[in-house]
């Protein structure tokens, strides 16, 4: 079974710069997860979408991020001015359902590995 | 206090010695406990759950207590192969979706 997708795996960027990530989720996983891993950190939940909607956005910083899951299977995550402080790693992950509780398995992707300059 | 509190380490052993991490959270509703394991440049992976009545899985166990809100993983003989961050979990809810909690991870390093 294919695992969760993401690309790029690294990028580069000035600050002020945009940048772009994609992700493609398991097949048939209906929860798609985006979290921001910075050196030395536990992955931090941005966003989590159920389907095509948002279920939880309330650590994500809107005045800079923006994701999105149109067709509720690929997502993309956008950071539009980069800071110095982004430079991290960002965490793709899915699961079946999004059980309450957490009970239902996150599966993770590889990751993108940002460094802003 | 941070929600989910892990000692960093790093954790040296040698090989086939019996290593324990703990966990304390904050947070006393908290419902789901779970560790993952994260090898250097890689992506977090699920290593096994925690249940109440604790649980074992080969050399590995997991054990919760509630009252004391503290989880700990104990790792017996251990192997080159152990070598990763382990990184303790926590969910806080019964229902609606409430986000995983990721401690900061304890790193692990088994030495020959």
């Amino acid at each position: 079974e294919a695992g969760v997708a993401q690309s790029p795996r690294y990028k580069i960027i000035e600050k002020r710069q945009s940048v772009a990530f994609w992700c493609n989720p398991i097949s048939g996983h209906a929860t798609l997860y985006w979290y921001q891993q910075i050196l030395g950190q536990g992955p931090k939940l941005l966003i989590q979408f159920q389907n095509n909607g948002v279920v939880d956005d309330s650590q994500l910083p809107k005045d800079r991020f923006s994701a999105e899951r149109l067709k509720g299977v690929d997502s993309t995550l956008k950071i539009q001015p980069a800071k110095l402080e982004d430079s991290a790693v960002y965490l793709c992950a899915s699961s079946l359902e999004g059980l309450a509780g957490g009970t239902d398995t996150q599966y993770f992707g590889p990751g993108t590995r940002l460094t802003v300059l | 206090r941070k929600e989910v509190e892990q000692d960093p380490g790093p954790f040296n052993v040698p090989e086939g010695a019996t290593v324990a991490f703990n966990c304390t959270y904050s947070n006393s509703a908290s419902q789901s406990f779970f560790w993952y394991r994260q090898d250097c440049r890689k992506e977090p992976k699920l290593l096994m759950s925690v249940y109440s009545s604790g649980n074992e899985d080969g050399r590995f166990t997991a054990q919760l207590n509630r009252a004391s809100q503290y989880i700990s993983l104990l790792i017996r003989d251990s192997k080159l192969s152990d070598s990763a961050t382990y990184l303790c979990v926590v969910n806080s809810a019964l229902s609606g979706n409430t986000p995983l909690v990721f401690g900061k991870g304890t790193r692990l390093s088994v030495i020959a």
